[in-house]
């Protein structure tokens, strides 16, 4: 089945920063890749995602980047507030379930 | 519209009990998915129904299972509780499509003693 790898499992940036999560999958099919920020003692929350049609997308100061021929994507957070320090999740769908990466715990210091 | 909702919201039972968690989609989803999260293991796929049939399964043993009403909602049975079943108990609801965007509830957190 698929596997998802997520790196770094934690990251701490300085307030204004840039963050960056990389995560890797194996599965050639999958082709959704959503993205969840979960606050503590919070539900996952839908931020951003991505389908292999598309190489990138961009939220305001979020943004997604896919590479097919590698596998990965990752998530980039500009300019970083204290408001996104939380567990990040990425995962990929492949046709059939999710398979989440075991998350980021980014903390954003002021 | 609503979102996911999920009860309860915190359990605590003693090894060998069974437990039965509730989950009611966003109205006109017809997919529920059910996920354990615990904080060494992430997010573990359980299963995933579709229109009352359970169309994914996840690796946990026979001890978990699930059904889905003709509503939608959908319950998450755990019989012969062991301590590692200790964890939140996530469901998502999604349109229906194998890839569609999943909304998770506020998950149900249940302590095994």
């Amino acid at each position: 089945g698929e596997n998802v790898e997520q790196h770094p499992s934690t990251l701490s940036v300085q307030e204004g920063d840039s963050a960056v999560i990389k995560c890797t999958y194996s599965d050639s099919a999958s082709n959704y890749f959503p993205w969840y920020k979960q606050e503590l003692g919070k539900r996952p929350q839908l931020i951003i995602d991505i389908r292999s049609n598309v190489g990138e997308k961009k939220d305001q100061r979020i943004a997604v980047t896919l590479n097919k021929t590698a596998k990965h994507f990752s998530l980039h957070i500009t300019e970083t507030q204290p408001e996104d320090s939380a567990v990040y999740f990425c995962a990929a769908n492949t046709g059939n379930q999710f398979y989440f990466g075991t998350g980021t715990s980014l903390t954003v210091i002021p | 519209k609503a979102g996911v909702t999920q009860t309860p919201r915190y359990l605590i039972k003693t090894r060998g009990q069974q437990v039965t968690l509730s989950c009611s989609p966003i109205s006109g989803h017809r997919s529920v998915s059910w996920y354990q999260q615990t904080p060494g293991q992430g997010l573990q796929f359980l299963f995933e129904y579709f229109s009352e049939t359970q169309r994914n399964k996840g690796n946990f043993p026979g001890r978990f299972s699930g059904r889905q009403f003709s509503n939608s909602r959908s319950e998450m049975n755990v019989s012969t509780l062991e301590l590692g079943d200790s964890a939140l108990y996530l469901c998502a609801s999604s349109l229906g499509g194998r890839d569609g965007t999943q909304y998770f509830g506020p998950g149900t957190r249940l302590t095994v003693l």
